[in-house]
């Protein structure tokens, strides 16, 4: 199983909106409403963001958003601020004992 | 508050072994499913291992498969991986990472250990 694609690089311009897309196989991704997406700054932890394809936990701003059709799930962040410059995750589970979470392949994400 | 901690990374020869541990505090261990996820350098994350919370099942990604082994220690509160046969491609950052009681995803992980294999 492969992992997620997601493009290498998205950027945008402070307040503007960008979306990162997450392709993965009925296998994974369009198989299970399990996707979620992670933040990491350099050096740091991953940070939950989404959850469920479209759930943000407690204290992840709004402007955050999740959705997902067919095999490719999708993180929508509006308002682009400079604090959200960093590496981004999906995640899938895939129901298999093998590889039970796949990740995608990361997306920097540049403010301008 | 949820932490967890991880300790016991460091320099490694091929073929050699090492164990890390993941204290955690805040919350019982055994009530959740726990894994250890792994990022190389400059690389994406990449689901290892998981070990099942009420049950003790476990799984293993294939890449790792009879190398590394996954337990808990409910009296320390503890995960650990102990990871033999090392290999230069199993250079990276290791983090521990607890499964929400409520669903499929990650709510906490520990800042990471870092295994580097090398002669």
């Amino acid at each position: 199983q492969s992992a997620l694609t997601q493009p290498a690089s998205v950027s945008g311009s402070p307040g503007q909106s960008i979306t990162i897309s997450c392709t993965g196989s009925s296998s994974d991704v369009g198989a299970y409403n399990y996707v979620s997406w992670y933040q990491q700054h350099p050096g740091k932890a991953p940070k939950l963001m989404i959850y469920e394809v479209s759930h943000r936990p407690s204290g992840v701003s709004n402007r955050f958003s999740g959705s997902k059709s067919g095999n490719t799930a999708s993180l929508t962040i509006s308002g682009l601020q400079a604090e959200d410059e960093g590496d981004y995750y999906c995640s899938s589970y895939t129901g298999s004992s093998r590889l039970i979470y796949v990740f995608g392949t990361g997306t920097k994400v540049s403010v301008l | 508050e949820v932490q967890l901690l991880e300790s016991g990374g460091g320099l490694v020869q091929p073929g050699g072994s090492l164990r890390l541990s993941c204290a955690a505090s805040g919350f019982t261990l055994n009530t959740y499913a726990m894994s250890w996820v792994r990022q190389a350098p400059g690389k994406g994350l990449e689901w290892v291992s998981g070990i099942g919370g009420i049950s003790d099942d476990t799984y293993y990604a294939d890449s790792v498969k009879g190398r590394f082994t996954i337990s808990r220690d409910n009296s320390k509160n503890t995960l650990y991986v102990q990871m033999n046969s090392l290999r230069v491609e199993d250079t990276a950052v290791y983090y521990c990472a607890r499964r929400s009681v409520a669903g499929r995803y990650f709510d906490y992980w520990g800042q990471g250990a870092l295994v580097t294999v090398s002669s």
